[in-house]
Parts: structure tokens; C-alpha cells; sequence
């Protein structure tokens, strides 16, 4: 079935420094990707997404770009910011007929100033 | 524009019993959703309503249940709880059940069985 790995947490990063969260999918079909962002004590966010191949998503500095040929959508900033502290998770979304999501299992971003 | 609200937002109950938590779509929402995400996971699709009817369901057995009320506002209900079925319960709700509606999700519960 469809499914979703992300790279591993938890990511440390100083303030002002390049993300990249790793994110590769399998999926049978065209799926749309996301990026959702899960701060402490709350539910998801989305972030960003693209439904189909080359479409970059994009949204408060963070971008993915839909990489069909290697099956990958990783998340990227080039400067984040103590704020950017959260678990963020990848997911697809099949052509099916229901808003049915399959995600990752988070990667976690610590901040330090 | 009120959000997606769950209730309660936090809950203990013992291993056998049963439980009932509660969600309120997004204004003009009509379709709703349930995740359940362990400690440490990503959330899981339980299953989806749309117009008070289920219409998708992920791998959980019978003992997990749903309604959606004619305002789209929704129930999950667990039976005979494990220790396994601690976890956050989200919600999330969206326009229509289709693929291309963005989702709304809720702060979530959080289900502690003892």
C-alpha cells in the first residue's frame, strides 16, 4: 500500500540555519503531498502542499518541490528561526474518493537561539 | 470563522470501558474525519463522514465507531478499550469529502487508558 518515510528526529539546528527534512513517498497512483506542522499541546497545520510533479509548494519560507522521478518531497528553509520548533510531518493524499491522508512519522525541529 | 473543536481535550478512562468523544466542523464544512495519533507517530485515518454517512475507513476494527449529526458535527466512539488505544484523537473536517478539499484539524483529544 501507500506509504511515507521521512528522515528520522530529532533535527538541531541553531537560529538562522538551512533546513532539510527528508521526505520519500510510494504510492501506486498520482498522489497530492503535503507538509504539516504539529506545535506542542495542538493539532496539525498545514503548511504547504503540491498535487502533482514539479509543483513546488511554498509558505512562510519553508518549500517542497513534488520530485516524481525520485519519489521525494523534502521539506527545505534556509534560515529558520526559534519559532520553527515543532514536529513536522509529510503525507499523501491518494485520487481516491476520500480526504484519507497518509503521513510519516514526524520529524521533530528544535530551534536552539 | 470558528475552527474545528474537540471535546474533551483530555481523558482518562480504564481498560473495558467505553468512550465518546466529540467534534465540531468548521462553518460550512460537511464532511469530518478521525485520526488517531500514537505517541511518537504520525496520525492514522480511522475514518471519514460525509452528509452522515461513512464513507472511507482505515485499518481499525468494528469497536471503533462514528455518527455525524445533521450540522455535520461528529461522535467517535471506542468500545471495550485497550491499553493500545491511548493516544491523540484528531478531527479535522473539510468542504467536501473529496480528494482536492483542504483539511481543518481540531487541537484533539487526548485518550489515556489505564
Amino acid at each position: 500500500g501507500d506509504s511515507v518515510t521521512q528522515m528520522e528526529g530529532p533535527v538541531t539546528l541553531s537560529e538562522e540555519a538551512f533546513l532539510t527534512i527528508n521526505c520519500t513517498y510510494t504510492a501506486t497512483g498520482y498522489p497530492s503531498l503535503f507538509w504539516y506542522v504539529q506545535y506542542p499541546g495542538e493539532g496539525l497545520q498545514l503548511l504547504l502542499k503540491a498535487t502533482k510533479a514539479d509543483d513546488k509548494g511554498s509558505n512562510k519560507g519553508f518549500e517542497a518541490t513534488y520530485r516524481k522521478e525520485t519519489t521525494s518531497f523534502h521539506l527545505e528553509k534556509g534560515s529558520v528561526q526559534v519559532s520553527d520548533s515543532a514536529v513536522y510531518f509529510c503525507a499523501l493524499r491518494d485520487g481516491g474518493a476520500t480526504n484519507k491522508l497518509i503521513f510519516g512519522t514526524g520529524t521533530l525541529l528544535a530551534v536552539q537561539p | 470563522e470558528t475552527g474545528v473543536t474537540q471535546s474533551p481535550t483530555h481523558l482518562i478512562k480504564t481498560r473495558g470501558q467505553q468512550v465518546t468523544l466529540r467534534c465540531s466542523s468548521q462553518s460550512g464544512h460537511n464532511t469530518v474525519s478521525w485520526y488517531q495519533q500514537a505517541l511518537g507517530q504520525g496520525p492514522q485515518f480511522i475514518f471519514q463522514y460525509y452528509r452522515e454517512e461513512e464513507n472511507g475507513r482505515g485499518n481499525f476494527p468494528p469497536r471503533f465507531s462514528g455518527l455525524q449529526f445533521p450540522n455535520y458535527s461528529s461522535e467517535l466512539n471506542v468500545n471495550a478499550l485497550e491499553l493500545d488505544d491511548s493516544a491523540l484523537y484528531l478531527c479535522a473536517s473539510s468542504g467536501t469529502g473529496t480528494a482536492n478539499s483542504p483539511l481543518h484539524f481540531g487541537n484533539g483529544t487526548r485518550l489515556t487508558v489505564t
